[in-house]
């Protein structure tokens, strides 16, 4: 079967740094996205990573290992409002996004 | 065009009564997706169209799901006899195939409550 895993909840101060970690099992693997949902919005696009390595976006990054069928999110100088979900999704063989739970991103003053 | 929209963005039901949505995707977009996504849970895939066929259905959805999106354009999810485990978030989104990443951008969702 096709399997996300990602922590369920997690909690940051503000102004630090925080690491999302997301592991896969899909048929098939044709990119993994990362995206955003505030409590009761619809998810926005945040990183897409396709390669081995690091992708920069400002203050997020994100990470792929295909080998290891891992990722993360690397969130930096947190802000109050990145208090949201945090979303894996991977494409795989026939072009589906398969989705992670989400991880539930707490912010602390 | 400043993106997918949904309509209702509320709606509460009965149980037993018939529930239609609509979603317009953004103008250039010629795939188009439903999904369902309950509290805590990551969006579950119902369906999805390119132009105006569909071309992959979830197993998940019953008999009582429906979706057309007769001009390739906009598209409609019915629910008929909803049922009280049919509450939740509906969200559509579209992407445009040709683009690398094909991300799918999501519009502000329906929330669904039956009664």
């Amino acid at each position: 079967g096709q399997n996300i895993d990602q922590p369920t909840e997690m909690t940051a101060t503000e102004g630090a740094i925080v690491q999302i970690n997301c592991t896969y099992q899909t048929s098939g693997f044709n990119g993994l996205f990362w995206y955003q949902q505030h409590a009761g919005e619809a998810p926005t696009f945040l990183s897409y990573n396709v390669l081995d390595g690091l992708e920069e976006k400002g203050r997020f990054s994100s990470f792929l290992s295909r080998s290891k069928g891992y990722s993360y999110l690397l969130l930096k100088e947190l802000q109050m409002k990145d208090s949201a979900s945090y979303l894996c999704a991977v494409l795989d063989s026939n072009y589906q996004l398969i989705w992670g739970a989400g991880t539930k991103l707490i912010i602390k003053p | 065009d400043t993106g997918v929209s949904q309509d209702p963005r509320h709606k509460i039901t009965k149980r037993g009564q018939n529930v239609t949505f609509r979603c317009d995707p953004i103008s250039e977009h010629n795939r188009l997706y439903w999904y369902r996504q309950t509290l805590g849970q990551g969006p579950e895939f119902l369906t999805y169209f390119q132009n105006e066929a569909q071309l992959e259905k979830s197993r998940l959805l019953s008999d009582r799901f429906s979706a057309e999106r007769p001009k390739g354009s906009f598209s409609t999810l019915e629910i008929q006899r909803t049922e009280q485990g049919d509450s939740a978030m509906y969200l559509c989104a579209s992407s445009p195939r040709l683009e690398t990443p094909e991300t799918q951008y999501f519009g502000p969702g329906t929330r669904l409550l039956v009664l």
